[in-house]
């Protein structure tokens, strides 16, 4: 079993919809980030969070640290989202990344 | 500030042959990593450094060395390539990874293939 876990794996919707990506881990951590990886395949950092709530244009991540779960919100998805969003847990040491597999997400105009 | 530069962009090797990736930030990020990225698998950690003269392995380090002479460059040599190192690789940068709230900077990734 992966350390950290993403759902769904895929995603598609319709331009205009609320989408919600999740992400589990099962190790202590001091951090987590929300990753994007375009077609092109860079990789851009959304978000570092340690607890909490961060709100950046129409990206939303939250945190619980008790309950080892996060959540990526997009509000009114649109075409240029498509993309892989990825969650990494940084371990309480602060030295190391453990990533998920991704959510491949495409919205649909 | 032209963030983290990774070269080559593409590389096709023979088994056995050995190579260097280059990796090089203008940021004086203390935290440099290396990763590779197979389908299916999420990134993984092959080697990172928190500061100049200090490295440490990650979790798929067999076959990779890593150095850190400067602060600014942290390359990464394969020493006698294999099929299964084929792979995208990227290097990332921060200020030190512990520091709450520091993002990760990721260099535009190497496709690398060993035949």
């Amino acid at each position: 079993k992966n350390e950290v876990e993403q759902s769904p794996q895929n995603l598609t919707a319709q331009e205009g919809e609320f989408i919600t990506i999740n992400c589990s881990y099962s190790v202590g951590i001091s951090a987590l980030h929300w990753l994007q990886q375009h077609p092109g395949g860079g990789i851009v950092s959304l978000f570092m969070l340690s607890s909490g709530k961060k709100k950046h244009g129409r990206l939303i991540a939250t945190i619980n640290i008790q309950e080892k779960h996060s959540s990526l919100h997009i509000t009114a998805s649109h075409p240029r989202d498509s993309a892989v969003y990825i969650c990494a847990a940084l371990e309480t040491s602060g030295s190391r990344l453990t990533f998920g597999e991704g959510t491949q997400l495409t919205v649909n105009p | 500030n032209a963030g983290v530069t990774q070269t080559p962009k593409f590389q096709v090797l023979k088994t056995g042959q050995s190579m260097t990736l280059q990796c090089a930030q203008d940021m004086n990020h203390e935290y440099m990593s290396w990763y590779r990225q197979d389908p299916g698998m999420g990134l993984r950690l092959i080697h990172y450094s928190v500061g100049a003269g200090i490295t440490d392995q990650g979790e798929v380090p067999n076959g990779y060395n890593v150095s850190r002479s400067t602060t600014e460059d942290f390359p990464l040599r394969l020493l006698s390539a294999a099929p299964s190192q084929t792979s995208v690789y990227f290097c990332a940068s921060s200020y030190f990874a512990a520091r709450r709230g520091e993002k990760l900077f990721f260099g535009s990734g190497t496709q690398l293939s060993v035949l």
